[in-house]
């Protein structure tokens, strides 16, 4: 099956700081999504985008499908952006969202 | 408000005692899944549905059962649980099979005992 690889596996960060989170994923895929798993576990939609840059506030995320990864940034860090970052993709064939094994992030006051 | 809600949100339970998740979702989509959560391996798919009345195994189906009567229900069953069961339980839906964003539930907290 496809293989999602994110990096790096584990953030610490201090309120205000940025960083970049990786996915690479190992074939072509129909859609990839963020997700932000949240301290009670909830998987909430940061982003589908399969190609190309979006915003959301502080988030924005890019894929380059052709170079097969997708990267995704948050500015100004807050406390409430800890959790676990998965990426999700879907392969051409198959229709389950295969994840990767996730970042976990920290944001310290 | 746009949403999959699944019910309980958290149940702890004996062996063997059978039991339903419950999934619904308000926005007339065409697919739903189950997926499970744990330590280690990930979150895996359980079982699929593209429609009313077609549904199919995901990658990890032992022990589960599931229905899809109405488009906006789809039901996990876990007909006699056992403590390798014990786990985070997703349901999610999209608007078509693939290609498009998938929407995932608050998720259910279950332990086998």
């Amino acid at each position: 099956g496809i293989q999602v690889e994110q990096s790096p596996p584990d953030l610490i960060l201090q309120e205000g700081a940025n960083s970049t989170l990786r996915c690479n994923f190992s074939d072509s895929v129909n859609n990839l999504q963020w997700f932000h798993q949240n301290p009670w576990g909830q998987l909430i939609n940061l982003f589908y985008i399969p190609s190309g840059t979006k915003q959301n506030g502080r988030l924005s995320a890019t894929t380059v499908a052709t170079e097969r990864y997708s990267l995704l940034y948050i500015s100004s860090s807050q406390t409430t952006d800890s959790g676990v970052y998965f990426c999700a993709v879907e392969p051409n064939s198959g229709y389950a969202l295969n994840f990767g094994k996730g970042t976990s992030l920290l944001v310290t006051p | 408000e746009a949403q999959v809600t699944q019910n309980p949100r958290y149940l702890i339970t004996v062996t063997g005692k059978k039991l339903t998740v419950t999934c619904s979702q308000n926005m007339n989509h065409e697919y739903m899944s189950w997926y499970r959560q744990d330590p280690g391996l990930g979150l895996r798919q359980i079982y699929y549905s593209m429609n009313v009345e077609v549904t199919d195994k995901g990658d990890v189906p032992e022990g589960y059962k599931v229905s899809r009567k109405e488009k906006r229900n789809f039901p996990l069953i876990l007909e006699s649980p056992s403590p390798n069961q014990t786990s985070l339980y997703f349901c999610a839906s999209s608007l078509k099979v693939k290609g498009v964003t998938q929407y995932f539930g608050p998720g259910t907290r279950l332990t086998v005992l």
